[in-house]
């Protein structure tokens, strides 16, 4: 069955340390990960996309980590900042039906990050 | 380049009530989505549109949901009756690759309606 679970479920932390979140994934066959960053009250906003060949991808304080093998990605966000508080998403592509990939979502981390 | 927008932002209704839900994509993207989310999960997709035909809506409630995408462009989303489980954010999202291409289309998403169903 395709899967995508992430870990932890929520986590706080303190303004300016560094967090890692997970993502692992059982989707088959696999074609990108996405990890997407939802505000409160607000749709889902794209931070990174890695495809198979790609095992890291940085968007400012952002960093992605894709292990294709283990089939497991990280989401490590250095220095972090009060705006950084969301909920963060892991997404799969793949897991063709029909002759169609799928967007497989997990069910998001939810970061909190404290003055 | 305007955003994908979704109109209303919140509604509230009672059970057995029927309600719909509009979405203007991004101008020019062929590909269009409605999700359910439930608080503390991760979007589902209800349906996806490839300009004006379905491309996939498998977990689709047909009994009483419905969307149409008329002209290929906005899309509107209804559920008659609603039921308390309704209740949700329904997230519209479109792109201008669908996922033929390997799902590597950028998924741009409105901001969500918020249905309270009591």
């Amino acid at each position: 069955k395709n899967q995508v679970e992430q870990s932890p479920q929520s986590l706080i932390i303190l303004e300016g340390k560094n967090c890692t979140l997970q993502c692992n994934y059982t989707v088959s066959p696999f074609s990108n990960l996405r990890w997407y960053k939802q505000d409160t009250g607000r749709g889902p906003v794209s931070l990174t996309i890695m495809t198979f060949s790609e095992n890291t991808k940085s968007n400012g304080r952002y960093t992605a980590t894709l292990d294709a093998d283990t089939k497991q990605s990280s989401l490590h966000i250095t220095a972090s900042q009060l705006s950084d508080s969301a909920s963060y998403i892991c997404v799969v592509s793949g897991g063709i039906t029909s002759g169609t990939y799928k967007y497989i979502f997990g069910t998001g981390t939810r970061l909190k990050v404290l003055a | 380049e305007a955003g994908v927008a979704q109109s209303p932002r919140y509604k509230i209704i009672e059970k057995r009530q029927s309600v719909a839900f509009w979405c203007n994509p991004i101008s020019g993207h062929a590909t269009l989505y409605w999700y359910q989310q439930i608080l503390g999960q991760g979007p589902k997709l209800l349906i996806q549109f490839q300009n004006n035909g379905v491309v996939d809506d498998s977990q689709l409630p047909k009994d009483r949901f419905s969307a149409e995408r008329l002209k290929g462009v906005d899309s509107t989303l209804k559920i008659q009756p609603a039921k308390l489980e309704d209740s949700a954010v329904y997230l519209c999202a479109s792109s201008s690759r669908g996922l033929a291409g390997g799902g590597l289309g950028e998924q741009y998403f409105g901001p969500g309606t918020r249905l309270t169903v009591t």
